[in-house]
């Protein structure tokens, strides 16, 4: 398996640009889970899905962010307008509940953001 | 919620023995998780205890206390590939929150 895939690996905007990151979660997984990197603020769970469903997005600073996952492999997090406070590493990540190693959170390679 | 602490920075030598400790406070305690990041990269997994004891993985072992709410992982016969952030992670039902990170420096 091609493990989790992120796009793009850099993205570079200016503020007040749409900005749309995406995801392809390992095949079989159910679990998504999008967090975000900073040095501030370490590694921050931003929303989680399950089975395509969001169960959790408490994480998400404000209104500007939103998520979606419309099927078991892709998903998007778009933040509009971008502001340069949402500079940092996103990173997405899935895992399998159906497993006995459901402990396990396989990550991608991460999106570094820039908003100029 | 969730609140994990652990050490900001450790150096060693090539072949030496590294533990980072970890302490935590949370409800609904699933069990403790390691991964390990280096400069640039994503977090991979380490180890992951759910039970009180030791778990071995090669040159890594990894030790939790659930009545001490405490943890480490402890880095055997460290190489410079080793140097890179440590981050220990609760698991509390579906929710993976993650410590500071440590980040261990291994020198010649």
């Amino acid at each position: 398996d091609a493990g989790v895939i992120q796009s793009p690996r850099h993205e570079v905007t200016e503020m007040g640009q749409e900005v749309t990151l995406r995801c392809k979660p390992i095949s079989g997984h159910n679990s998504l889970f999008w967090y975000r990197q900073t040095m501030m603020r370490g590694l921050e769970l931003l929303i989680y899905f399950n089975n395509n469903v969001p169960i959790d997005d408490s994480g998400m600073p404000e209104d500007r962010f939103s998520a979606k996952m419309p099927n078991a492999s892709f998903s998007t997090l778009k933040i509009q307008p971008s502001e340069p406070r949402d500079s940092a590493v996103y990173f997405c990540a899935s895992r399998s509940e159906r497993t006995r190693a459901n402990e396990k959170l396989f990550f991608g390679s991460g999106t570094q953001l820039s908003v100029l | 919620g969730q609140s994990l602490e652990q050490p900001s920075e450790v150096t060693a030598v090539e072949g030496a023995i590294v533990q980072i400790n970890c302490t935590y406070q949370t409800s609904g305690f699933y069990g403790l998780s390691w991964y390990q990041q280096h400069d640039g990269g994503a977090p991979t997994f380490l180890s992951y205890n759910a039970l009180d004891g030791l778990e071995e993985t090669g040159r890594f072992s990894s030790f939790l206390s659930r009545s001490d709410s405490y943890g480490y992982l402890l880095l055997q016969e460290l190489q410079m590939k080793d140097s890179a952030s440590y981050f220990c992670a609760v698991r509390n039902d579906y929710k993976l929150s993650f410590g500071a990170g440590t980040t261990v420096t291994v020198r010649a």
